[in-house]
């Protein structure tokens, strides 16, 4: 099946400060999606992004499909951005999504 | 419009015993997936279910099984529990409609299955 690889698996960050997480996936997607897992484990959607460029207030994101990677940018990071962030993707006609391991945000006040 | 509706919340079984985990996807979507995660093993794949029919499978054993409904809801059974099968339990539901596969897919709340 198809690798998703995110990484850091960690990151610590003090309020205020800008981060940048990766997603690599190594076969071709008709979907990618960045989720975010509140603390009561509902993922909560950030960007649907097969390809492109998309933002949405301090959060971006970037897919380079033919690069097979994707990148989400947090700018002045808050407290209630912590928590996990996973990277999902579907292979065309699979009709399922393949998730990352995660990346664990941790925002100090 | 309503979200992805998961219920029970909250599940607590003996070994041994069955159980029925419910979903109600958004208002219009035909596409229901169903997803596992442990902390050992993240967030694994289970099954997809469009228009009733299975799409696809993931790599789990035969105890683990599901349905759809003609007006979309699915349930998943687990029979024979056994404590690794303590997990939350997440669901998704797409249009099931895009033209090489799923669209944006939503999740629901999940459900927290603990096998004592």
């Amino acid at each position: 099946g198809i690798q998703v690889e995110q990484s850091p698996p960690d990151l610590i960050l003090q309020e205020g400060a800008n981060s940048t997480l990766r997603c690599n996936f190594s076969d071709s997607v008709n979907n990618l999606q960045w989720f975010h897992q509140n603390p009561w484990g509902q993922l909560i959607n950030l960007f649907y992004i097969p390809s492109g460029t998309k933002q949405n207030g301090r959060l971006s994101a970037t897919t380079v499909a033919t690069e097979r990677y994707s990148l989400l940018y947090i700018s002045s990071s808050q407290t209630t951005d912590s928590g996990v962030y996973f990277c999902a993707v579907e292979r065309p006609n699979d009709y399922k999504l393949s998730f990352g391991a995660g990346t664990t945000v941790t925002v100090r006040a | 419009k309503a979200g992805v509706t998961q219920t029970p919340r909250y599940l607590i079984k003996t070994r041994g015993q069955q159980v029925t985990l419910s979903c109600s996807p958004i208002s219009g979507h035909r596409s229901v997936s169903w997803y596992q995660q442990t902390p050992g093993q993240g967030l694994q794949f289970l099954f997809e279910y469009f228009s009733e029919t299975q799409r696809n499978k993931g790599n789990f054993p035969g105890r683990f099984s599901g349905r759809q409904f003609s007006n979309s809801r699915s349930e998943m059974n687990v029979s024979t529990l056994e404590l690794g099968d303590s997990a939350l339990y997440l669901c998704a539901s797409s249009s099931g409609q895009g033209a090489l596969g799923n669209t944006e897919a939503f999740f629901g709340q999940g459900t927290r299955l603990t096998v004592v």
